[in-house]
């Protein structure tokens, strides 16, 4: 069956530094990638995502692109601020229909 | 912002009692479904609808039911809670199509069992 790995935090990094959050999945066929966010007392919301091999997500200076090679889509971003402590998703679906596979969630936590 | 709606927020009952978690989209979503979400933050599929009077069990077993009588509504009930139910649940709808794969979360409803 589908699975989704991501590293498992917390993750507690200073202002300005740089980001990175592993992810890797385990699929048939070629899914689409996503990666959410969810903000302390607040449901998920969605960050960016990609749909086939090589594409590249990117939204509020995140980046992360499919690896079908791989079978990753880390997630980057290389100045943080306090605003991005959050928990951070990633997820996959396949093409028909759209039940998420989700990961265990990364707590990210940016200290000034 | 999305445009789904949960409620209650928070809620503390005792052992035994039947509860109703409310969830309500008005963005004509065909597509909601409730995720579980543990301590440790994993979700967990619990119930899926992909439109009116129909709904499935999703991948972790559960003793709640859910219904779709109407498209915006897809209310969840515990018959009789127990302290092993106290979780978050996250109500979630998505339109109709292939692919895509962008679900619209409320903010979640904490239970916490006696």
């Amino acid at each position: 069956g589908n699975s989704v790995t991501q590293m498992e935090g917390p993750v507690t990094l200073s202002e300005e530094a740089f980001l990175t959050i592993n992810c890797t999945y385990t699929a048939t066929g070629y899914p689409s990638l996503f990666w959410y966010v969810q903000y302390p007392g607040e449901g998920l919301q969605l960050l960016l995502k990609a749909t086939k091999a090589d594409d590249k997500g990117s939204n509020k200076g995140f980046e992360a692109t499919y690896r079908k090679e791989t079978t990753s889509f880390h997630l980057e971003k290389g100045s943080v601020q306090v605003s991005d402590s959050a928990v951070y998703f990633c997820a996959l679906s396949k093409a028909a229909g759209n039940k998420l596979t989700f990961g265990g969630g990364t707590r990210v936590l940016v200290k000034p | 912002e999305a445009d789904i709606y949960q409620t209650p927020r928070y809620l503390v009952i005792g052992t035994g009692k039947k509860i109703t978690l409310e969830c309500s989209q008005t963005m004509g979503h065909d597509k909601m479904y409730w995720y579980q979400q543990d301590p440790g933050m994993e979700l967990h599929l619990i119930h899926y609808s992909y439109g009116v009077n129909s709904t499935e069990k999703g991948d972790l077993s559960s003793e709640s039911t859910v219904s779709r009588i109407r498209t915006e509504h897809f209310p969840l009930t515990l018959e009789s809670a127990r302290p092993s139910h106290t979780s978050q649940y996250l109500c979630a709808s998505s339109p109709r199509g292939l692919g895509g794969g962008e679900l619209f979360f409320g903010e979640g409803s904490r239970l916490t069992v006696l």
